[in-house]
């Protein structure tokens, strides 16, 4: 268990519906990072946040967003979705802000199919 | 841009052989470099990391990799596989720099253990 958590566990939806994915990160950790994983792409970074700002952004698509709260606890807002937005999608976290030898411990995934 | 590729999307060895996972980089500058393992369903367990300490790196569960700048690789080595290593493992990336703190994988090498 890494001590990040995420739900929902599952989560079933049709095209055109928007769905908020949460992610809590380890008591302490300032960073939080989304990832999604599918069969096409594999694993890509999407977004980092670090104590409420965002910090690094990566592939992410105009439909997405993202947040973090004063607790630190952190928001994937998926809109519009497609056929192809389904995947699992990761949340880690991570003690500090950069710095590349800062270690990301990973969530368990919320698996998004778009029906 | 770094970038990280994994040669052999799928490697199978038996029980009690030496397990061999390759991983090659690209960066232009010094990288962070590590190791993940996700076993069926759940999320990324970090197995070591290379933060340029020492170029021999001993990670959990009897693995290791060796930093070899002059080849660009990391490759993740364990004497004797065990059935329970079987699992996706992945090679990532990561750069010190002001501008966040994004880790880039690799496609991922599926390791199968034979009775």
């Amino acid at each position: 268990d890494s001590g990040v958590t995420q739900t929902p566990k599952h989560l079933i939806t049709a095209t055109g519906q928007r769905v908020t994915l949460r992610c809590s990160p380890r008591s302490g950790d300032l960073s939080v990072y989304w990832y999604q994983q599918s069969l096409d792409q594999g694993l890509q970074f999407l977004i980092q946040y670090y104590n409420g700002e965002e910090r690094a952004k990566g592939n992410i698509l105009e439909r997405f967003s993202a947040q973090q709260f004063p607790d630190l606890h952190s928001e994937l807002n998926l809109s519009s979705l497609e056929l192809g937005d389904s995947a699992l999608y990761f949340c880690a976290s991570s003690p500090l802000s950069g710095g590349g030898a800062d270690t990301q411990y990973f969530g368990p995934g919320t698996r998004l199919t778009v029906l | 841009a770094q970038s990280v590729t994994q040669l052999g999307s799928h490697v199978s060895v038996s029980e009690g052989a030496l397990v061999l996972l390759r991983c090659n980089y690209s960066s232009s500058v010094p990288p962070y470099l590590f190791w993940y393992v996700q076993y069926p369903n759940q999320g990324l367990q970090l197995l070591l990391k290379y933060t340029s300490a020492a170029t021999l790196v001993k990670g959990i569960n009897g693995f290791e990799a060796e930093f070899k700048k002059s080849e660009t690789s990391f490759h993740l080595t364990k004497p004797s596989a065990h059935m329970s290593d079987a699992a996706e493992y992945f090679c990532a990336v990561s750069v010190s720099n002001n501008a966040g703190n994004m880790l880039t994988f690799g496609g991922g090498t599926r390791l199968m253990v034979k009775p």
